[in-house]
């Protein structure tokens, strides 16, 4: 079946630094990328996504990357905050489906002081 | 607007046991979402409907049958439970394909 693979699992910046989490999907009719956050025990929400007829996009802070030959996707996150500690997820949709999205396993955001 | 909301917010069933979880938007959203998230597995797509009077699966929808009954209410159902089921259960809805603003989310435990 198709799946979406997150690196790293875990993730610990020092405070003001970049952090980069990367996703790699399997089905090449994936054309909607999500990426949403979870705080320690609230609900996801979506930061940002993008398309596959974009390449990169970027909002404030954060921006995501798409590389459609390889499959690829990464999320970036600069000058890093406290508030950025989080768990992020990164999803693809299912072929040209914006409605099934399968999902990648998390990475848990640390911020060092 | 209360966006999306979720009852039970937690439930413990035995195995065999039956329950529903209710799930609710008040913001005209088109499709809704029934999700299972489990420890470092991320979140699993039980089933979803795209519409009011569709229903489609999605990556694991054994064990759960959901109604949609009507555009505001998706509800999911246990028919007998087990203890592969306990999980966190979110439900979603979007304005059609796209962003998905989730509820706070059911905590079930199946003894």
């Amino acid at each position: 079946g198709e799946n979406v693979e997150q690196h790293p699992s875990t993730l610990s910046v020092q405070e003001g630094d970049s952090a980069v989490i990367k996703c790699t999907y399997s089905d090449s009719a994936s054309n909607y990328f999500p990426w949403y956050k979870q705080e320690l025990g609230k609900r996801p929400q979506l930061i940002i996504d993008i398309r596959s007829n974009v390449g990169e996009k970027k909002d404030q802070r954060i921006a995501v990357t798409l590389n459609k030959t390889a499959k690829h996707f990464s999320l970036h996150i600069t000058e890093t905050q406290p508030e950025d500690s989080a768990v992020y997820f990164c999803a693809a949709s299912i072929g040209i489906s914006y409605y099934q999205l399968i999902w990648g396993a998390g990475t848990m955001l640390i911020l060092q002081p | 607007n209360a966006g999306v909301t979720q009852t039970p917010k937690f439930q413990v069933l035995k195995t065999g046991q039956s329950m529903t979880l209710q799930c609710a938007q008040d913001m005209n959203h088109n499709s809704m979402y029934w999700y299972r998230q489990d420890p470092g597995m991320g979140l699993r797509l039980i089933y979803y409907s795209a519409s009011e009077g569709t229903t489609d699966k999605g990556e694991v929808p054994n064990g759960y049958n959901v109604s949609r009954l009507n555009k505001r209410e998706f509800s999911l159902r246990l028919e007998s439970a087990a203890p592969s089921q306990t999980s966190v259960y979110f439900c979603a809805s979007s304005v059609s394909a796209g962003e998905q603003y989730f509820g706070p989310g059911t905590r079930l435990t199946v003894t």
